[in-house]
């Protein structure tokens, strides 16, 4: 157990679907991420949650909508997602300018 | 220029050879580097920290320069075991916002 816990391990949802990506942490870190990981490409930064504030990457869909509703849980909410979409999420957590610890990941598969 | 560059590879070494992979940085306010390991299909983990006075983890030496904007990380007596995909990551500047680069693949064969 890495101690950044991600449900589900796998899902496969087709594109009318909504869905929710759920990570917790109980490390007392202050900062949580969703990054994204397709093949071949390297991790993209999706959101950063820090001390309550977001910081997000302008070129992320909005169909991808983060929730923080306190500093131990992370929720990535999808909806009429594409098959372009299909990858590794990955969150982490950390405390500020140090190094993250990552959950096992959520395989999506849109189809 | 890309915030941050590695050689994909992949390196092919044997056991019990020395291996060393650089990861070059645009940005010249990074505070914070690091190397990650990650294994197929698995989540990276922190491999080390990178401190400008370098550091050493048994097999394992990180070295930062910052005149030339680069991190290394040397693997000696390579294991089997150390067979991955090793990740720089570096911060963008000042900030909790780490970049990560797309890797370097390690193969140790017997």
């Amino acid at each position: 157990e890495t101690g950044v816990t991600q449900t589900p391990r796998h899902l496969v949802m087709g594109m009318t679907n909504k869905k929710s990506l759920k990570c917790e942490q109980h490390l007392g870190h202050n900062a949580m991420y969703w990054y994204k990981q397709s093949a071949k490409k390297p991790l993209e930064l999706m959101f950063v949650y820090s001390l309550e504030e977001r910081v997000e990457n302008n070129s992320v869909p909005s169909r991808f909508s983060p929730e923080c509703p306190n500093s131990s849980h992370l929720f990535l909410h999808l909806h009429t997602l594409q098959p372009e979409d299909s990858a590794l999420y990955l969150c982490a957590s950390s405390q500020l300018s140090q190094g993250l610890l990552f959950g096992s990941g959520t395989r999506l598969t849109v189809v | 220029r890309k915030e941050v560059e590695q050689d994909p590879g992949p390196f092919n070494v044997p056991e019990g050879a020395t291996v060393a992979f650089n990861c070059t940085y645009s940005n010249s306010a990074s505070q914070s580097f690091f190397w990650y390991r990650q294994d197929c299909r698995k989540e990276p983990k922190l491999l080390m920290s990178v401190y400008s006075s370098g550091n050493e983890d048994g097999r394992f030496t990180a070295q930062l320069n910052r005149a030339s904007q680069y991190i290394s990380l040397l693997i000696r007596d390579s294991k089997l075991s150390d067979s991955a995909t090793y990740l720089c990551v570096v911060d963008s500047g000042g900030s909790y916002i780490p970049t990560f680069g797309r890797g370097t693949s390690l193969i140790v064969h017997p």
